[in-house]
């Protein structure tokens, strides 16, 4: 069983829509958690840290469920920019983070 | 900001041939990372580096070495290509999650080097 699962889509949504993305890992020791973004050919950037309590930024929240072993990103009112590849990553008491494959997001007009 | 540079974005070798890739961050981190990513295996670790001269093996290091000479400047090394090592090369830094509590992990990613080996 692969460490940390991502549905790789791709998510195809219009634009405004709201789309969520859940990520699963089997490590019940991890203790950070984070989604990362990466455009097509480019490299991957930190779009937000999780926290316990669930965290907001702007039109993105993301959420840890330690009890399930997940965590989830939400986006509303997609925009045409949003679609990329979304990154989960988890990171147990060492330094190593482990990725997910990521999930793909297509925002069209 | 946080700067990751690789040396090389694009590379062409033959099999056999000895390639170097050049990693150097600027922001004194400790941990310096090396992936592969691939279409449909995602990024996978090849090796990482906690200190100077101080490596570890990652997921996937065979037909791959590493250097770690100076802080910011972690190498890898393919001792003879071949061509399942076709892949885009990635790079990362970061401080250890153990220094204070406002420090994350984050990573930093530099640009990538995409490596075709013929």
């Amino acid at each position: 069983r692969k460490e940390v699962e991502q549905d790789p889509g791709p998510f195809n949504v219009p634009e405004g829509a709201t789309v969520a993305f859940n990520c699963t890992y089997s490590n019940s020791a991890s203790q950070s958690f984070f989604w990362y973004r990466q455009d097509c050919r480019k490299e991957p950037k930190l779009l937000m840290s999780v926290y316990s309590s669930g965290n907001e930024d702007g039109r993105f929240t993301a959420q840890l469920n330690r009890a399930s072993q997940y965590i989830s990103l939400l986006i509303r009112d997609s925009k045409l920019s949003d679609s990329a590849t979304y990154l989960c990553v988890v990171k147990g008491g060492s330094y190593i983070p482990t990725f997910g494959r990521g999930t793909s997001l297509i925002v069209h007009p | 900001d946080v700067k990751v540079t690789q040396s090389s974005r694009y590379l062409v070798k033959r099999t056999g041939e000895k390639v170097f890739l050049e990693c150097v961050q600027d922001m004194d981190h400790e941990n310096m990372f090396w992936y592969r990513q691939d279409p449909g295996l995602g990024l996978r670790l090849i090796y990482f580096s906690y200190d100077v001269k101080m490596k570890e093996k990652g997921d996937i290091p065979e037909g791959y070495s590493v250097s770690r000479e100076k802080k910011e400047r972690f190498s890898l090394i393919l001792e003879s290509a071949s061509t399942n090592q076709t892949s885009m090369y990635l790079c990362a830094s970061s401080f250890p999650s153990t220094s204070g509590p406002s420090n994350t992990g984050e990573l930093f990613f530099g640009e990538g080097s995409r490596l075709t080996v013929l």
